[in-house]
């Protein structure tokens, strides 16, 4: 079981970058909830965004709401998150990790994608 | 928004328990879960439901509540438990997921 983060870089602050996570080793990827977590160098974890497991629904951390777009394809079992605006302070590892529907814990993690704001 | 608060640091002599502590509104009504992170490393889920163990995770791991206060301990610590911990619970009221401020514990 897998999860694999791709699209990490460097982009100036005000410009978009998006991030996508793979998933593979596991069948029913339809059956998780998929987030985006961020660690900032130095930093805790910070959760910032899901997307139920039927796309249904999708929820964000108050400061990238409006920002930040967090969508899935079940049946290419990807996951992308599409940030716009970023800010310096948007510098972080983004990690992506599953749910399982009717559970509330992290089961399984990706390596992480690191995106540095930089001017 | 909703918080969870544990201590920055803990440290412990090889062999001997330690105790992290999470604290939160209202957190006894809540199901609270703890990650290990290793430096360089993802988190790995280490305790869920407050209790229970995912499969992999030593006996020496154990979790409970009371009050206001999740507490993970880990017995007989070994050098490899040297790692960040963290708390987390999901805040139905928003939808929002939360994680707790992280405790580095260090094996003397």
């Amino acid at each position: 079981e897998l999860l694999v983060e791709s699209g990490g870089g460097v982009v100036q602050p005000g410009r978009s970058l998006r991030l996508s996570c793979a998933a593979s080793g596991f069948t029913f990827f339809s059956r998780y909830h998929m987030h985006w977590v961020r660690q900032a160098p130095g930093k805790g974890l910070e959760w910032v965004a899901v997307i139920w497991h039927d796309g249904s629904h999708q929820y964000y951390a108050d400061f990238v709401k409006g920002r930040f777009t967090i969508s899935r394809d079940n049946a290419m079992h990807t996951l992308d998150l599409e940030m716009s605006n970023l800010r310096v302070d948007d510098t972080a590892v983004y990690y992506c990790a599953r749910v399982p529907n009717g559970y509330t814990s992290f089961d399984l993690w990706g390596q992480g994608t690191l995106v540095t704001v930089s001017a | 928004s909703y918080e969870l608060t544990q201590p920055p640091s803990v440290s412990v002599a090889p062999g001997k328990t330690a105790t992290i502590t999470c604290g939160g509104s209202n957190i006894g009504s809540q199901s609270l879960h703890w990650y290990q992170q290793k430096p360089g490393q993802a988190p790995e889920l280490v305790m869920f439901y407050d209790s229970a163990r995912p499969s992999g995770i030593p006996e020496r791991f154990s979790g409970s509540k009371s009050g206001d206060t999740a507490t993970l301990t880990i017995s007989g610590v070994e050098a490899g438990d040297e790692a960040d911990y963290y708390c987390q619970v999901w805040d139905s009221d928003s939808g929002q997921y939360v994680f707790g401020t992280g405790t580095k514990v260090s094996v003397l």
